[in-house]
């Protein structure tokens, strides 16, 4: 079946300093998947932040980017300089074509943006 | 405004007892959708629907019931909870880009 990998469970990092979120996926029987990057912010509920459903393109949301890289599987979120506000929760989550709210989701990322 | 409304935000239920979760949305979307979502594991879609056809994985398919009488209204039924079933759902509705959720209601069997 399909699978998304988030190998970081929590990531500190001190305001203003770059970001990287780490996502791998892996969806069987379907060469092209959409891909996702959804965030809870605390008190809030699950929200889109960006999604790509081209293999090779980039999106991007909020000073946030992720790049659709079809040879190496990888989905990762990077954010050039993080502010505190940006504290949440990061899933990457992968859905066929066919039906976009069917979604994969990996465990999530609980970032900590320090002052 | 929030236009994904899950009632109530938390809930307490005994061992044994049914439970039913509430969602209604605004937005007129055709589909309806609930995840299952426990501590430090990833939001496991349970069931959705589209229009009037309910649609359950495999997996969960004997363990939850639900029922969407109207496009605005869905809920989610469990017959006999058991400390399993403990956990955040996450109620969510969407077009052909995006889900919009609700904020979840924990549910907490004893």
């Amino acid at each position: 079946g399909d699978s998304v990998t988030q190998t970081e469970g929590q990531v500190t990092v001190s305001e203003s300093k770059s970001l990287i979120i780490n996502c791998t996926y892996s969806a069987t029987s379907i060469a092209y998947p959409n891909l996702f990057w959804y965030v809870r912010y605390p008190g809030e509920g699950l929200q889109l932040l960006l999604k790509v459903i081209t293999a090779g393109q980039k999106g991007s949301s909020r000073g946030f980017e992720a790049t659709y890289n079809k040879e190496t599987t990888t989905f990762h979120l990077q954010k050039a300089s993080v502010q505190e506000s940006d504290s949440a929760v990061y899933y990457c989550a992968l859905s066929r074509w066919t039906n976009t709210g069917k979604l994969t989701f990996g465990d999530g990322t609980v970032l900590t943006v320090k002052p | 405004d929030t236009t994904v409304k899950q009632n109530p935000r938390y809930k307490l239920a005994r061992v044994g007892k049914p439970v039913n979760l509430i969602c209604s949305q605004t937005m007129n979307h055709d589909t309806m959708y609930w995840y299952q979502k426990k501590p430090n594991q990833a939001p496991k879609l349970l069931l959705f629907y589209y229009d009037k056809i309910l649609n359950r994985e495999a997996d969960t398919f004997e363990k939850f019931q639900s029922s969407r009488p109207n496009n605005s209204f869905c809920s989610l039924y469990i017959g006999s909870a058991g400390l399993e079933y403990s956990a955040m759902y996450l109620c969510a509705t969407g077009g052909r880009e995006r889900l919009f959720f609700g904020h979840g209601t924990k549910l907490s069997v004893l």
